[in-house]
């Protein structure tokens, strides 16, 4: 998991507030990212995923960013709310390994009221 | 149905003991994965099965034994497994169609 990285392990935002964590990985071979977000005690759910052909894609409140040239991801999450408090794991999947993803180090996202 | 099952949900055992830990999904997918998780650590791949064939070992221990006896059911066989053994296994499944994962809610193993 070495390729996938985090810059912020821990990320505190008030209710309300837009949070961004972010990615980087050393493979230009990856060709697909996920995010997933797991709660403490359960497993790891999916939020949003990304294809290494597209830079930008949205879902409900959440925003993937995705900067090749920089092999850069980032998931930006807008009106954060404390259900949002858990720890969110960029995934790469990285061409020719089977479909097998490759986890970054994670980020720990807490909202406070 | 877009869930995937473990169980048991919890699991002690000894050093010399045998269990088995399982899990089930009935969405069709035909990849089914093995993970690992410690304590604030990333999931690390354990097995990967496609069409019920081991496609991926991760170089993991041979006491842990995993088997796919059908596309919906995927079991893992621990034996004399070590107190550093003790993690959150996790479970996931895979349309061979896409790439994302769907994991299980994980079981917590613990040796003594």
């Amino acid at each position: 998991g070495e390729s996938v990285g985090l810059h912020l392990p821990t990320l505190s935002v008030q209710e309300g507030d837009n949070s961004i964590i972010n990615c980087a990985y050393s493979n230009s071979a990856s060709d697909y990212f996920i995010w997933y977000k797991q709660e403490s005690g359960k497993g790891p759910q999916f939020i949003i995923d990304i294809r290494s052909n597209m830079d930008k894609r949205q879902g409900q409140r959440v925003t993937v960013l995705l900067n090749k040239t920089v092999k850069h991801l980032s998931l930006q999450i807008a009106a954060t709310q404390p259900g949002d408090s858990a720890v969110y794991f960029c995934a790469e999947n990285i061409g020719n390994s089977g479909y097998a993803l490759n986890f970054g180090k994670g980020t720990s996202l807490l909202v406070t009221p | 149905d877009t869930e995937v099952t473990q169980t048991p949900k919890h699991l002690v055992m000894g050093m010399t003991n045998k269990k088995s830990l399982k899990c089930e999904q009935h969405m069709g997918h035909r990849a089914m994965y093995w993970y690992k998780q410690k304590a604030k650590k990333p999931p690390e791949l354990m097995f990967v099965y496609s069409y019920e064939k081991l496609s991926i070992n991760e170089s993991v221990p041979s006491r842990f034994s995993p088997e796919c006896p059908n596309s919906s059911l995927l079991n893992l066989h621990l034996h004399a497994l070590q107190p550093e053994d003790s993690a959150l296994y996790l479970c996931a499944s895979r349309d061979l169609t896409g790439y994302e994962q769907y994991f299980g809610p994980g079981t917590r193993l613990t040796v003594t």
